[in-house]
């Protein structure tokens, strides 16, 4: 069965400061992977994924992620965050793209901006 | 930009009543699914459905559960019969073949 970790509930950094949110896999074959963020009273608007190819993936608001096949890992970046980015974040793992297939979320990491 | 749209945002009901939330996914959408976050925890596969029937389902969707799409367009989560503990945010997704899933704002279910 598929299964995501993120380590870490809470993080804290300072507004412009660079972001690192881990996110942890587990999945037999090639993962289909996915980065969530959910703004407080909002619901769950996609970051970016990752299918195949080029490991490091763009996504919206300035957001990258990199896919680490020896780690099981897919750890979402920024350079420099802004206080808008506070949220709620998730990773999430299907088995496909293809069909009907379910995300498996992981915990979550909720982001808080300091100025 | 389509989007997946739920009804209502935030719902209160008394234990032992039914509920329905309802959901309205993207129009040429061919799969639909129903999440779960109660809250603090994280977001739970309930079901998913496709072609007019259960695709996949977990174990907490239990005979209490049922989902129906009664015509073109609307897609629902039925509780039969609340517990407490079915308190959470409630989740609609939608998805393309091969696109992601795009989700609803969530409806707010509080049973007291």
């Amino acid at each position: 069965a598929q299964s995501v970790t993120q380590p870490d509930i809470h993080i804290t950094v300072s507004e412009g400061a660079s972001l690192e949110l881990r996110c942890n896999y587990s999945y037999g074959a090639t993962p289909y992977l996915f980065w969530y963020v959910q703004s407080p009273g909002q619901g769950l608007q996609l970051l970016l994924k990752y299918f195949s190819g080029d490991t490091l993936v763009q996504g919206i608001k300035g957001f990258e992620a990199e896919f680490k096949r020896s780690q099981s890992s897919f750890n979402l970046r920024k350079p420099s965050v802004h206080w808008s980015d506070a949220a709620e974040y998730f990773c999430a793992v299907a088995s496909s793209n293809f069909g009907n297939e379910k995300l498996t979320f992981g915990t979550g990491t909720r982001l808080t901006i300091i100025p | 930009e389509p989007e997946v749209t739920q009804t209502p945002s935030h719902q209160v009901t008394q234990m032992g009543q039914e509920v329905i939330l309802r959901c309205v996914p993207i129009s040429n959408h061919l799969y639909f699914y129903w999440y779960r976050q109660i809250l603090g925890q994280k977001v739970e596969f309930l079901v998913s459905f496709y072609n007019n029937e259960i695709s996949e389902k977990s174990e907490i969707f239990d005979d209490q559960f049922s989902v129906e799409r009664p015509d073109g367009s609307n897609f629902t989560l039925k509780i039969r019969s609340t517990k407490l503990e079915d308190s959470a945010m409630y989740f609609c997704a939608s998805k393309g073949f091969n696109t992601e899933a795009f989700f609803g704002q969530g409806t707010r279910l509080t049973v007291v």
